[in-house]
Protein backbone atom coordinates (compact mmCIF):
# COMPACT_ATOMS: atom_id res chain seq x y z
CA UNK A 1 0.00 0.00 0.00
CA UNK A 2 1.21 3.53 -1.29
CA UNK A 3 2.27 5.70 2.08
CA UNK A 4 3.20 9.14 1.16
CA UNK A 5 4.72 11.28 3.73
CA UNK A 6 5.76 14.82 4.64
CA UNK A 7 7.70 16.03 7.20
CA UNK A 8 7.49 18.66 8.90
CA UNK A 9 3.98 18.86 9.40
CA UNK A 10 4.69 23.30 9.71
CA UNK A 11 7.22 25.33 8.81
CA UNK A 12 8.00 29.21 9.40
CA UNK A 13 10.63 31.22 7.64
CA UNK A 14 11.52 34.74 7.17
CA UNK A 15 9.75 36.49 4.13
CA UNK A 16 12.77 36.67 0.79
CA UNK A 17 13.99 32.75 2.40
CA UNK A 18 14.41 29.62 -0.67
CA UNK A 19 13.22 26.83 0.93
CA UNK A 20 12.32 23.21 -0.09
CA UNK A 21 9.64 21.21 0.88
CA UNK A 22 9.85 17.51 1.32
CA UNK A 23 7.38 14.38 0.43
CA UNK A 24 8.46 10.72 0.37
CA UNK A 25 6.44 7.52 -1.09
CA UNK A 26 7.26 4.10 -0.10
CA UNK A 27 6.44 2.59 -3.47
CA UNK A 28 8.20 3.83 -6.50
CA UNK A 29 6.18 2.38 -9.26
CA UNK A 30 4.02 5.58 -9.99
CA UNK A 31 2.44 7.28 -12.77
CA UNK A 32 2.91 10.98 -11.91
CA UNK A 33 3.28 13.06 -8.83
CA UNK A 34 1.14 16.31 -8.29
CA UNK A 35 2.03 19.49 -5.85
CA UNK A 36 -1.01 21.34 -4.90
CA UNK A 37 -1.52 24.44 -2.67
CA UNK A 38 -4.66 24.88 -0.20
CA UNK A 39 -5.43 27.88 1.36
CA UNK A 40 -7.38 27.93 4.77
CA UNK A 41 -11.13 26.84 3.80
CA UNK A 42 -10.51 26.46 0.43
CA UNK A 43 -10.20 23.87 -2.18
CA UNK A 44 -6.71 22.68 -3.92
CA UNK A 45 -5.01 24.52 -6.35
CA UNK A 46 -2.55 22.67 -8.53
CA UNK A 47 1.07 23.79 -8.57
CA UNK A 48 2.92 20.78 -10.62
CA UNK A 49 2.86 17.81 -12.12
CA UNK A 50 6.14 15.61 -12.61
CA UNK A 51 5.11 12.28 -14.59
CA UNK A 52 7.87 9.40 -14.13
CA UNK A 53 9.80 9.59 -16.69
CA UNK A 54 10.61 13.50 -15.57
CA UNK A 55 13.04 15.06 -13.52
CA UNK A 56 11.92 18.28 -11.97
CA UNK A 57 9.02 20.63 -13.51
CA UNK A 58 9.09 24.56 -13.14
CA UNK A 59 6.39 27.27 -12.92
CA UNK A 60 7.52 30.46 -12.26
CA UNK A 61 9.66 30.55 -8.68
CA UNK A 62 8.40 27.29 -8.03
CA UNK A 63 11.02 24.16 -8.93
CA UNK A 64 9.85 20.27 -8.39
CA UNK A 65 12.15 17.67 -8.43
CA UNK A 66 11.39 13.43 -8.80
CA UNK A 67 13.38 10.59 -7.67
CA UNK A 68 11.70 8.09 -7.97
CA UNK A 69 14.63 5.27 -7.32
CA UNK A 70 14.76 6.69 -3.73
CA UNK A 71 10.95 7.69 -3.33
CA UNK A 72 11.63 11.19 -3.00
CA UNK A 73 10.22 14.44 -4.49
CA UNK A 74 10.93 18.09 -3.38
CA UNK A 75 9.45 21.45 -3.63
CA UNK A 76 11.50 24.50 -3.81
CA UNK A 77 10.00 28.04 -3.56
CA UNK A 78 12.44 30.71 -4.48
CA UNK A 79 12.55 34.27 -2.40
CA UNK A 80 9.35 33.37 -0.42
CA UNK A 81 6.62 35.99 -0.33
CA UNK A 82 3.69 36.14 2.84
CA UNK A 83 1.43 35.26 0.41
CA UNK A 84 3.03 31.68 -0.09
CA UNK A 85 1.66 30.96 3.01
CA UNK A 86 -0.33 28.04 2.67
CA UNK A 87 -0.40 24.13 2.94
CA UNK A 88 1.20 22.32 0.72
CA UNK A 89 0.43 18.88 -0.40
CA UNK A 90 1.75 16.21 -2.43
CA UNK A 91 -0.35 13.42 -3.93
CA UNK A 92 1.08 10.08 -6.13
CA UNK A 93 -0.63 8.16 -9.00
CA UNK A 94 0.72 5.06 -9.24
CA UNK A 95 0.87 3.46 -11.99
CA UNK A 96 -1.73 0.64 -13.32
CA UNK A 97 -5.52 0.52 -14.49
CA UNK A 98 -7.91 2.76 -12.07
CA UNK A 99 -5.18 4.46 -10.20
CA UNK A 100 -5.91 6.62 -7.56
CA UNK A 101 -3.88 9.72 -5.64
CA UNK A 102 -2.70 8.99 -2.57
CA UNK A 103 -1.93 12.28 -0.74
CA UNK A 104 0.31 13.31 2.11
CA UNK A 105 -1.01 15.12 4.89
CA UNK A 106 0.47 18.33 3.50
CA UNK A 107 3.07 21.13 5.53
CA UNK A 108 1.56 24.27 6.60
CA UNK A 109 3.83 27.24 4.99
CA UNK A 110 3.93 30.48 6.99
CA UNK A 111 6.21 33.43 5.57
CA UNK A 112 6.87 36.18 8.13
CA UNK A 113 7.16 39.47 6.90
CA UNK B 1 -14.53 30.52 -16.75
CA UNK B 2 -14.06 26.41 -16.88
CA UNK B 3 -13.73 24.87 -13.64
CA UNK B 4 -15.70 23.02 -11.40
CA UNK B 5 -18.10 24.05 -8.86
CA UNK B 6 -19.34 22.63 -5.64
CA UNK B 7 -22.73 24.05 -3.33
CA UNK B 8 -23.45 25.03 -1.43
CA UNK B 9 -20.66 26.04 0.34
CA UNK B 10 -21.91 25.39 4.17
CA UNK B 11 -24.15 22.34 5.20
CA UNK B 12 -26.05 21.97 8.13
CA UNK B 13 -27.51 18.13 9.00
CA UNK B 14 -29.89 16.73 11.64
CA UNK B 15 -29.27 13.79 12.82
CA UNK B 16 -30.80 10.95 10.64
CA UNK B 17 -31.07 13.06 7.25
CA UNK B 18 -29.49 12.42 3.98
CA UNK B 19 -27.93 15.41 2.58
CA UNK B 20 -26.86 15.62 -1.32
CA UNK B 21 -23.85 17.79 -2.01
CA UNK B 22 -23.61 19.22 -5.37
CA UNK B 23 -20.39 19.23 -8.16
CA UNK B 24 -20.23 20.51 -11.39
CA UNK B 25 -17.57 20.89 -13.92
CA UNK B 26 -17.31 22.37 -17.18
CA UNK B 27 -13.73 21.12 -17.83
CA UNK B 28 -15.19 18.74 -20.46
CA UNK B 29 -13.19 15.98 -18.20
CA UNK B 30 -14.85 12.22 -17.87
CA UNK B 31 -13.19 11.13 -14.77
CA UNK B 32 -14.79 12.88 -11.29
CA UNK B 33 -13.63 12.06 -7.57
CA UNK B 34 -15.00 12.77 -4.34
CA UNK B 35 -12.64 13.44 -1.32
CA UNK B 36 -13.33 14.07 2.31
CA UNK B 37 -10.74 16.05 3.98
CA UNK B 38 -10.47 15.94 7.91
CA UNK B 39 -8.18 18.14 9.74
CA UNK B 40 -4.57 16.11 10.40
CA UNK B 41 -5.65 13.36 8.22
CA UNK B 42 -5.18 14.60 4.61
CA UNK B 43 -7.83 13.55 1.87
CA UNK B 44 -9.34 10.29 1.78
CA UNK B 45 -11.11 9.16 -1.98
CA UNK B 46 -14.98 8.60 -1.11
CA UNK B 47 -15.79 7.66 -4.68
CA UNK B 48 -14.98 8.26 -8.14
CA UNK B 49 -16.44 7.91 -11.43
CA UNK B 50 -14.51 7.58 -15.20
CA UNK B 51 -17.24 7.32 -17.34
CA UNK B 52 -20.74 8.37 -17.94
CA UNK B 53 -23.09 5.56 -15.45
CA UNK B 54 -20.47 4.52 -14.15
CA UNK B 55 -18.71 4.46 -10.97
CA UNK B 56 -16.16 2.39 -8.03
CA UNK B 57 -15.99 2.79 -4.21
CA UNK B 58 -13.26 4.26 -2.99
CA UNK B 59 -11.05 3.57 0.63
CA UNK B 60 -14.30 4.91 2.65
CA UNK B 61 -17.33 4.63 0.47
CA UNK B 62 -19.07 3.04 3.21
CA UNK B 63 -22.34 5.78 4.32
CA UNK B 64 -22.27 7.53 0.81
CA UNK B 65 -23.44 6.98 -2.68
CA UNK B 66 -23.12 8.87 -5.47
CA UNK B 67 -24.71 9.08 -9.44
CA UNK B 68 -23.30 9.82 -12.80
CA UNK B 69 -25.98 10.56 -15.25
CA UNK B 70 -24.52 13.36 -16.95
CA UNK B 71 -20.82 13.80 -17.99
CA UNK B 72 -20.57 17.62 -16.41
CA UNK B 73 -22.68 16.10 -12.91
CA UNK B 74 -21.40 14.22 -10.08
CA UNK B 75 -23.73 14.76 -6.91
CA UNK B 76 -22.41 12.87 -3.44
CA UNK B 77 -25.01 12.08 -1.49
CA UNK B 78 -24.32 11.58 2.60
CA UNK B 79 -26.42 9.09 4.69
CA UNK B 80 -27.58 8.60 7.55
CA UNK B 81 -25.32 5.74 7.87
CA UNK B 82 -22.12 7.43 7.65
CA UNK B 83 -21.58 8.44 11.63
CA UNK B 84 -19.11 11.11 11.43
CA UNK B 85 -20.01 13.26 8.73
CA UNK B 86 -18.72 16.55 9.45
CA UNK B 87 -15.92 17.11 7.17
CA UNK B 88 -14.64 18.80 4.21
CA UNK B 89 -15.23 17.54 1.05
CA UNK B 90 -14.05 17.93 -2.36
CA UNK B 91 -15.19 16.96 -5.30
CA UNK B 92 -12.25 17.20 -8.34
CA UNK B 93 -12.14 16.01 -12.42
CA UNK B 94 -9.36 14.82 -14.29
CA UNK B 95 -8.87 14.72 -18.29
CA UNK B 96 -10.40 11.89 -20.92
CA UNK B 97 -8.74 8.71 -21.78
CA UNK B 98 -4.96 8.48 -20.84
CA UNK B 99 -5.21 12.04 -19.83
CA UNK B 100 -7.55 10.93 -16.81
CA UNK B 101 -3.97 9.76 -14.93
CA UNK B 102 -3.22 13.26 -15.41
CA UNK B 103 -4.01 16.62 -13.70
CA UNK B 104 -6.37 16.70 -11.52
CA UNK B 105 -8.45 20.02 -10.62
CA UNK B 106 -10.19 20.63 -7.41
CA UNK B 107 -13.50 22.43 -6.74
CA UNK B 108 -13.85 24.98 -3.38
CA UNK B 109 -15.39 22.47 -1.51
CA UNK B 110 -18.29 21.72 1.00
CA UNK B 111 -18.02 22.09 4.55
CA UNK B 112 -20.80 19.64 6.31
CA UNK B 113 -21.44 20.23 9.87
CA UNK B 114 -23.79 18.01 11.43
CA UNK B 115 -25.84 19.44 14.41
Amino acid sequence: KQEVTQIPAALSVPEGENLVLNCSFTDSAIYNLQWFRQDPGKGLTSLLLIQSSQREQTSGRLNASLDKSSGRSTLYIAASQPGDSATYLCAVRRTGANSKLTFGKGITLSVRP
Amino acid sequence: DGGITQSPKYLFRKEGQNVTLSCEQNLNHDAMYWYRQDPGQGLRLIYYSQIVNDFQKGDIAEGYSVSREKKESFPLTVTSAQKNPTAFYLCASSGAGTRAYNEQFFGPGTRLTVL
